[in-house]
Formats: C-alpha cells, sequence, structure tokens
C-alpha cells in the first residue's frame, strides 16, 4: 500500500531564506512522486515529479527535490523563498500501474517578509 | 496541449437540494478521471475514479455519485445535500499506463450549503 507523510503542516521562513518541506512515502515497490502546490481557492499545480531518471528533480518557480530512497524521502526545497510561493504544498505518490494517486496532507507555507 | 474545466466555481445551495457539478476534459483520449473533496484546512479526499466510460470506483461511502457518459465528462451528483457536503470539490485527470503520469488538476468548485 502506498501512503505519505508530510512532516510540519504549517512551516514559516522569512523572505530570502531557505524553503525546506518534508514528504515521507511508504511504498512497497519504488513509487513515483510528485510535489503541487495550490493557491487559495485554485487546483492543484504540479510542481515536480520523480519518476526515476534522476534523483535530484527540478521542477517551476525554482523548486527542486531529492529523491532518496534510503530515507524514504523526497523533500521539497528552494534556496531563497518568495512572498510569491507562500500557498499549500501537497506531496503524492502513485503506485507503478496505479490509477490512484496518494497525497498527504498538505503543509501551509508562510513567507515572511 | 490538454485542459479541464470545470464548473461552476461557486455554489451556494440549501439542504435537500440537488447537486450536478461538471467536468470535461480536453486535448486527451481515454483519461482516468477523479473526484476529490478538500474541506477547509484539510488535505484531499478521493471521492470517484474512473477509468472508463460508465466505470466509477467510490472511495467513501456518502451521499454523493458519480457518473461518466462520455469518455472525458464527468459528473458529480447528490439527490439530496447535507450540510457535511460543504466543501471545495476537485476535478482530475491522469493518463493511462505507467505511473509516471501525474494528474491534473481543474480550478475547483466552491460548494456551501446553507
Amino acid at each position: 500500500a502506498q501512503s505519505v507523510t508530510q512532516l510540519g503542516s504549517h512551516v514559516s521562513v522569512s523572505e530570502g531564506a531557505l524553503v525546506l518541506l518534508r514528504c515521507n512515502y511508504s511504498s512497497s515497490v519504488p513509487p513515483y512522486l510528485f510535489w503541487y502546490v495550490q493557491y487559495p481557492n485554485q487546483g492543484l499545480q504540479l510542481l515536480l515529479k520523480y519518476t526515476s531518471a534522476a534523483t535530484l528533480v527540478k521542477g517551476i518557480n525554482g523548486f527542486e527535490a531529492e529523491f532518496k530512497k534510503s530515507e524514504t524521502s523526497f523533500h521539497l526545497t528552494k534556496p531563497s523563498a518568495h512572498m510569491s510561493d507562500a500557498a499549500e504544498y501537497f506531496c503524492a505518490v502513485r503506485a507503478f500501474y496505479g490509477n490512484q494517486f496518494y497525497f498527504g496532507t498538505g503543509t501551509s507555507l508562510t513567507v515572511i517578509p | 496541449s490538454q485542459t479541464i474545466h470545470q464548473w461552476p466555481a461557486t455554489l451556494v445551495q440549501p439542504v435537500g437540494s440537488p447537486l450536478s457539478l461538471e467536468c470535461t476534459v480536453e486535448g486527451t483520449s481515454n483519461p482516468n478521471l477523479y473526484w476529490y473533496r478538500q474541506a477547509a484546512g484539510r488535505g484531499l479526499q478521493l471521492l470517484f475514479y474512473s477509468v472508463g466510460i460508465g466505470q466509477i470506483s467510490s472511495e467513501v461511502p456518502q451521499n454523493l455519485s458519480a457518473s461518466r457518459p462520455q469518455d472525458r465528462q464527468f459528473i458529480l451528483s447528490s439527490k439530496k445535500l447535507l450540510l457535511s457536503d460543504s466543501g471545495f470539490y476537485l476535478c482530475a485527470w491522469s493518463g493511462r499506463g505507467l505511473g509516471n503520469q501525474p494528474q491534473h488538476f481543474g480550478d475547483g468548485t466552491r460548494l456551501s450549503i446553507l
């Protein structure tokens, strides 16, 4: 069975500081992993995806994530936070041949000016 | 390019009234389709998903139903809405085959039950 755990439902960073949002997955086989961003009253937008081609994945808006199999983690980072990064972030996993996606409970990112 | 349309954007309904939310996808064939509900400040709850016309899988027992009358059309319905049906409803699609294809979401419907 697949599952995703996002540690920290709320994260606050200062503008210009490093953003680190944590995601750990549970999967019996190598999974496909995704990060999404959601702005208020909008749908989810794909930030990046891990599909086994490379362990360090670069996404939109300067975000990247590193797949670490030994730690079953897929943490999202950005070197320098912008005010526009304030949003809800979701980590998700999809099984190798599955149709279902399993989402974490989300992390709300606040950027302090 | 593929697009997903979801409407209406907002809806206010009285308790006991019926519901119909529609979602359509353009630019792709045979997509997997999904309905999610998001309560205020909460994560995503998968309600239904479909791998083909007339094929609906329900994930949680509830007051809602879904139908897929056409390949790229997915409808969420209720005969009698409850207060607990309030929330933000999201439609999504994904490609078939290997799981390396992400989901793509519509803009959502904000449903308020009075």
